[in-house]
């Protein structure tokens, strides 16, 4: 299957500082990314959906001046936590979904690791 | 709007137990994909099932099978035979289709631990 991958799998910063995370797609274009946040012990919470080239949608209750979505390319979204307060402490997941190759995978969804934020 | 009801918390079972993981969910959509993901200790989701509402044949997958029924609207998902490798986090999901698809609602996942 298709890959994803984010990077860092981890990060502790300093309250006040910003944060970016990457979420690449490997081996196919992903036209359209996904956004996740995950608190301890609780379940995922979509946070925005990007397409490639277009400004990312934002779900009710997620501040998009706080949680910049970069979608430049076909193949990487970025995250970008500004002024991270301990409270965005949270595990942040991208998914991807898109074409592989020839062959149209939209309803194909895929996960990356996942990045662990720490905010001190 | 979508919701998805895993009112099972936390499972324990000793290994060679049968378990089953309820879910239950709500849509208006006629069209829609539900999903099975298990999450380890590591964090990475593990992607399991996804079905499309017009397939109700239940499916078996070695020791995983699921049954969907929808007039009680449930996707719910037996573990066979459990091993201590199964010991995770199960989440079900529900998406959409069009303008929502992938935008995955998550239950509020129920944790599985097997014991030897």
């Amino acid at each position: 299957g298709a890959v994803v991958s984010q990077h860092p799998s981890w990060v502790i910063c300093k309250s006040g500082t910003s944060v970016k995370i990457e979420c690449r797609s490997l081996d196919f274009q992903a036209t359209t990314m996904f956004w996740y946040r995950q608190f301890p012990k609780q379940s995922l919470m979509l946070m925005a959906t990007s397409n490639e080239g277009s400004k990312a949608t934002y779900e009710q209750g997620v501040e998009k001046d706080k949680f910049l979505i970069n979608h430049a390319s076909l193949t990487l979204s970025t995250l970008t936590v500004t002024s991270a307060h301990p409270e965005d402490s949270s595990f942040y997941i991208c998914s991807a979904s898109g074409t592989v190759g020839h062959r149209l995978v939209s309803y194909e969804q895929y996960f990356g690791p996942g990045t662990r934020l720490t905010v001190t | 709007a979508q919701k998805v009801t895993q009112a099972q918390t936390e499972i324990s079972v000793v290994e060679k137990e049968d378990v089953t993981l309820d879910c239950v969910y709500e849509t208006r959509d006629t069209t829609y994909y539900l999903f099975w993901y298990k999450q380890p200790p590591s964090g990475e989701l593990v992607f399991l099932i996804r079905r499309n509402s017009f397939d109700e044949q239940n499916e078996i997958s070695g020791r995983y099978s699921w049954n969907f029924q929808k007039s009680t609207s449930s996707f719910n998902f037996t573990i066979t035979a459990s091993q201590v490798v199964d010991s995770a986090v199960y989440f079900c999901a529900l998406s959409g289709v069009d303008d929502s698809w992938g935008k995955l609602q998550f239950g509020a996942g129920t944790q599985v631990v097997v014991t030897p």
